[in-house]
């Protein structure tokens, strides 16, 4: 049972336009979120996250927005470069007993189009 | 620079082989994790450890052991690899419950392993 689901699993964008990826979760329990991104034969690097008393948080180009009664979050990239291209998963912070664990989304493949 | 370190970048095994991946973090992180990534599933967490000698099974532990006998160490064990457990593998640490809570993991290049 997919509890964190991704469901565009590519988007191809051009260079210098806006790019939104989605995310939606199931377990009302998910108190913060996270993206990472992945490029080729690396490991995932945090990105940016947010807390779910907050409905934004932004750094540089990336804006992660969320919308708890809808259990969605969204991940916006203003402008769009081609370095951004790499596979973005979203993920959401369960506390297990001792600590946090993270559950991961499926991933979206970014293509950024110069 | 922080670094989590996956002994092997590439692996190719025999079914039914004892399998060890290793990975080593120097970052003094309490916490150590184990996911496996495959196409369409995402990462998928296979077991992650909060402290040394401490092991807590996360969503897909089948098939898998893990060992942490010092802080700086997690290795998983597969004990019988099977073809279904061809996979990019990914370890990642983090700091832990102490240290701000919310976990922002750190992880390492993969290991893609072929059990053939």
């Amino acid at each position: 049972d997919q509890q964190v689901k991704q469901n565009s699993p590519s988007l191809s964008v051009q260079e210098g336009r806006i790019s939104i990826l989605n995310c939606d979760y199931t377990n009302s329990m998910f108190d913060y979120f996270l993206w990472y991104k992945k490029y080729p034969a690396e490991g995932p690097t945090f990105l940016i996250s947010i807390s779910s008393i907050k409905d934004k948080n932004e750094d540089g180009r990336f804006t992660v927005f969320l919308n708890k009664s809808a259990k969605h979050l969204s991940l916006h990239i203003v402008p769009s470069q081609p370095g951004d291209s790499a596979v973005y998963f979203c993920a959401a912070s369960l506390y297990g007993g001792a600590t946090n664990k993270l559950i991961f989304g499926t991933g979206t493949l970014l293509a950024v189009q110069p | 620079d922080v670094k989590v370190t996956q002994s092997s970048r590439y692996l190719v095994k025999r079914t039914g082989e004892k399998v060890f991946l290793e990975c080593v973090q120097d970052m003094d992180h309490e916490n150590m994790f184990w996911y496996r990534q495959d196409p369409g599933l995402g990462l998928r967490l296979i077991y992650f450890s909060y402290d040394v000698k401490m092991k807590e099974k996360g969503d897909i532990p089948e098939g898998y052991s893990v060992s942490r006998e010092k802080k700086e160490r997690f290795s998983l064990i597969l004990e019988s690899a099977s073809t279904n457990q061809t996979s990019m593998y990914l370890c990642a640490s983090g700091p832990g419950q102490g240290r701000g809570g919310r976990e922002k993991l750190f992880f390492g290049s993969g290991t893609q392993l072929s059990v053939l």
